[in-house]
């Protein structure tokens, strides 16, 4: 099992771009999760889906978007990108029910 | 608001002495409380976790103390190593409601001198 995986490792961002964030998991997990962590905030939920076709938001959700077409994949969209959206964000996974969330090695995001 | 406060920010332990890192919390819905350990340039990982039924959880060098009056939980690390330097979360969640959405503290950075 490769558990949650996150793809690129590293991006920069020019104010206003946009682009998407890769998140996948092959637990089979219902429930995912995207948040990203900023020096001294801890890590903070910016949206979540509790199984495919259903999506939430969290604390921080302003200026993403995400979509679940599959159980596998949750990818996390910047529509224009913004410098206040600096920041490492991490995937999680978990399965329906259970308190245990497994997270994914993150993604370094710079927007200058 | 931080429903979940975490202390100290950062902390020098000897090797060889313990660790303790603190969390008070404010929901009382809370009844999960975990601790994840994050080494740079990985993602947290879980490193124990305590239900409010019991007062005390130990695995290894690593102790939950709960205290669910103060609402109040601590991570103690017993014969702190080099190996142990990280940043520490606690963290608190409930499944009541369709929830579970972790909420964390803001992190502890970890460093163990030899």
């Amino acid at each position: 099992n490769a558990g949650v995986t996150q793809t690129p490792k590293f991006q920069v961002l020019k104010t206003g771009q946009s682009m998407t964030l890769q998140c996948a998991q092959d637990m089979n997990h219902e429930y995912m999760s995207w948040y990203r962590q900023d020096p001294g905030m801890g890590l903070r939920l910016i949206h979540y889906s509790v199984g495919a076709g259903i999506t939430d938001q969290g604390e921080v959700p302003n200026g993403y978007n995400v979509s679940r077409s599959t159980t596998e994949d949750f990818p996390l969209r910047l529509l224009s990108a913004a410098p206040s959206q600096t920041s490492v964000y991490f995937c999680a996974s978990r399965r329906d029910r259970a308190y245990e969330q497994y997270f994914g090695p993150g993604t370094r995001l710079t927007v200058t | 608001q931080q429903q979940v406060k975490q202390s100290p920010q950062s902390l020098i332990v000897q090797k060889g002495g313990i660790s303790i890192i603190n969390c008070a919390y404010e929901n009382t819905a809370f009844d999960y409380f975990p601790w994840y350990q994050q080494f740079p340039g990985k993602g947290p990982a879980l490193l124990i976790a305590i239900r409010p039924d019991v007062s005390e959880k130990k695995e290894g060098r690593f102790t939950i103390s709960f205290n669910k009056s103060a609402k109040q939980f601590s991570l103690h690390i017993m014969d702190s190593q080099p190996g142990d330097s990280a940043t520490y979360f606690c963290a608190a969640s409930t499944l009541t409601g369709g929830g579970n959405k972790l909420t964390f503290g803001t992190g502890t950075q970890l460093k163990v001198e030899l």
